[in-house]
Parts: C-alpha cells; structure tokens; sequence
C-alpha cells in the first residue's frame, strides 16, 4: 500500500529563510505527486503537483518541489520565507490505477518568526 | 464561481442524533470525496465516488454513510454508530479519473458532539 510520510510536525523558520518541508513516498511505480497549503479552519488548496512531467515542479506563492524517484522524495522549499507562509503543509500521493484514492501525510505545521 | 459549497461551517450534535453534511459542487467533477481531520493525523478517507449512484467505502467508513444521486451533490450522514464524530470534515472533488487530476476542496464543516 501506498504511503507518505512528511518528517516534522511542526517547522520554524526566521521572515527572509529558506523553507524546506520534507516528503517521502512509498510506491513501488512512481505515483503522483501533491503539495497542499491549508490555513486555520478552511480547506486545503493545491500548491503544486508532479505528474512525471518535469521533475522539478514550481507552484504558487514561490514555492517549488522537486521529484527524486532515488529517494523516493519530494521535499517543499521556498527560498525566503514570508509570514503569510504560516499555514499546514500536506504532501499527498495517488494511484496512477485510477482508484481515485488519495493518500496525504500528516502534515507539517509552519511558523515563520518575525 | 465555480467550487465547493460545504454547510453547515459549524455543527453541533447531541450523542446519539444522526446529522448531514451537506456537500455541492459545480465544478462539473465527476469525482467527489469525503475526508475527516483531526489534530496530528492528517486526512483520511471517508468514502468516495467516481460516478452518480455509485459510491466506495475509503479508510474510516464505519458509522458515516453518503449518497451520490447527482453529479453535483454528495451528502455525508453521521451516525449515532460513530463512536468519536468530532472532528473538522472535508469535501473534495476531482476531474476524471487515474489519479492526475488535483483535489478541489471546500471550506469544512466542524462537527462537536455535546
């Protein structure tokens, strides 16, 4: 069965440094690949995906993920953190079968501190 | 716009009464998803459906049950048989099928149960 796990609860980083939330799958096919931003008590929102395009992905809000199918990784960063950046981070997997089933991991909390 | 409606945002029930979520799209998705969140677990599965009048149990589906009569609508009812039903509950869509395609989210629905 598929897998994500998303290393650290909880992150803090300083305004203007390097964000970086770590993800790993666990497939035995490369699967796709989600990043999702979820801000106190409102849903989730994409932020970027892979889907065995290019394996680096830029999304929105200067964040970018790259895919590394040795590592079975598929780490967050954004070179200079922003306060609006305080949210939950979820990293998500799917089935390339077309089950429809998405698995997402526990997600990491950010703080950026002023 | 197009999106996801979820209703109620907030809810609160006594033990032992059923309740609905209610969950309508128009985005014109085939697919639709329900997804419970509680602190530190990330998001799991409630059930999901691919087509209209066709429906799968997810991960958790013990005590909840939905139906699917129109593409753009799909309730979810929380029973008396759920034994822990306090938690933040998520509606989700997707276009097509194999998993490509990322979830759209609707705001969450906050069930407490008194």
């Amino acid at each position: 069965a598929q897998s994500v796990t998303q290393l650290g609860s909880h992150v803090s980083v300083s305004e203007g440094a390097l964000v970086l939330l770590r993800c790993n799958y666990s497939s035995s096919v490369p699967p796709y690949l989600f990043w999702y931003v979820q801000y106190p008590n409102q849903g989730l929102q994409l932020l970027l995906k892979y889907t065995s395009a290019a394996t680096l992905v830029k999304g929105i809000n200067g964040f970018e993920a790259e895919f590394k199918k040795s590592e079975t990784s598929f780490h967050l960063t954004k070179p200079s953190a922003h306060m609006s950046d305080a949210a939950e981070y979820f990293c998500a997997v799917s089935d390339k079968g077309g089950t429809y089933k998405y698995i997402f991991g526990t997600g990491t909390r950010l703080k950026v501190l002023a | 716009d197009g999106g996801i409606t979820q209703s109620p945002k907030y809810l609160f029930r006594k033990e032992g009464q059923n309740v609905t979520l209610s969950c309508e799209q128009n985005l014109n998705h085939d697919a639709m998803y329900w997804y419970r969140q509680d602190p530190g677990q990330g998001l799991r599965l409630i059930y999901y459906s691919q087509i209209v009048n066709d429906f799968q149990k997810g991960d958790i589906a013990e005590g909840y049950s939905v139906s699917r009569e129109k593409k753009e609508s799909f309730p979810l009812t929380v029973t008396s048989a759920q034994k822990n039903p306090t938690a933040f509950y998520l509606c989700a869509s997707s276009q097509g099928g194999s998993g490509t395609g990322e979830l759209f989210f609707g705001e969450g629905s906050r069930l407490t149960v008194l």
